[in-house]
């Protein structure tokens, strides 16, 4: 299974979105809408951002949106702020019981 | 409050075999479909291991199928991943993550802090 592709960086300015895609196949993204995003700072563990392609867990703030369309899936970050700077990684369910992550994105607040 | 706190890494020669247990606290750990995920240094996650919240069905990627082996014990809300010849691809910081439910089991909602695995002679 090879991993689902991302743009290995983005950035924006305080205030600016910035938006992320994801990129797979019709056996993953494009095949199931469970596609889940997650955060990770430098040396620490991945947090749940969205999952089931748009929903946002409580807590998440609205400003973190997410969509899919056909084999592609997309992370908006609105109105960026210096504790987005961080990795981004999209993850789907790949079917036979398998899940696949993305490349990953660093996020960078200029 | 959710906490999954891996134990059990450390530094083991190539073919060698190590166990690693995550223990689980603050939710109903028998409930939940459970998963080991991995990144190695410098280097993005990598899911391993998904085991079914009674321990009767178990999944592993086809990098480590053969070699690993998930478990879990839900008198000791502990979850297990059972390393045998390893390599040295296999290091990386080890995750545990608890499964999410909405319409299925399909995201990772809590994550523990990782516990170290390095393969080398």
């Amino acid at each position: 299974q090879s991993a689902l592709t991302q743009p290995p960086s983005a950035s924006g300015s305080p205030g600016q979105s910035v938006t992320i895609s994801c990129t797979g196949t019709s056996s993953d993204v494009g095949g199931y809408n469970y596609v889940s995003w997650y955060q990770q700072h430098s040396g620490k563990a991945p947090k749940l951002m969205i999952y089931e392609v748009n929903k946002r867990p409580s807590g998440v703030p609205d400003r973190f949106s997410a969509s899919k369309s056909g084999n592609t899936a997309s992370l908006t970050v609105s109105g960026l702020q210096a504790e987005d700077e961080a990795d981004y990684y999209c993850s789907s369910f790949a079917g036979t019981n398998n899940f696949v992550f993305g490349t990953g994105t660093k996020v960078t607040v200029l | 409050e959710v906490q999954l706190v891996e134990s059990g890494g450390g530094l083991v020669q190539p073919g060698g075999s190590l166990r690693l247990s995550c223990a689980a606290s603050g939710f109903t750990f028998s409930s939940h479909w459970m998963h080991w995920v991995r990144q190695g240094p410098g280097k993005g996650l990598e899911w391993v291991s998904r085991i079914k919240s009674d321990g009767s069905s178990a999944n592993h990627a086809d990098s480590v199928k053969g070699r690993f082996t998930i478990s879990r014990d839900n008198v000791k809300n502990t979850l297990y991943l059972q390393m045998n010849s390893l390599r040295a691809e296999d290091t990386a910081v080890y995750f545990c993550a608890r499964s999410g439910y909405s319409s299925g089991w399909y995201y990772f909602d809590y994550w523990g802090q990782g516990t170290l695995v390095t393969v080398s002679s």
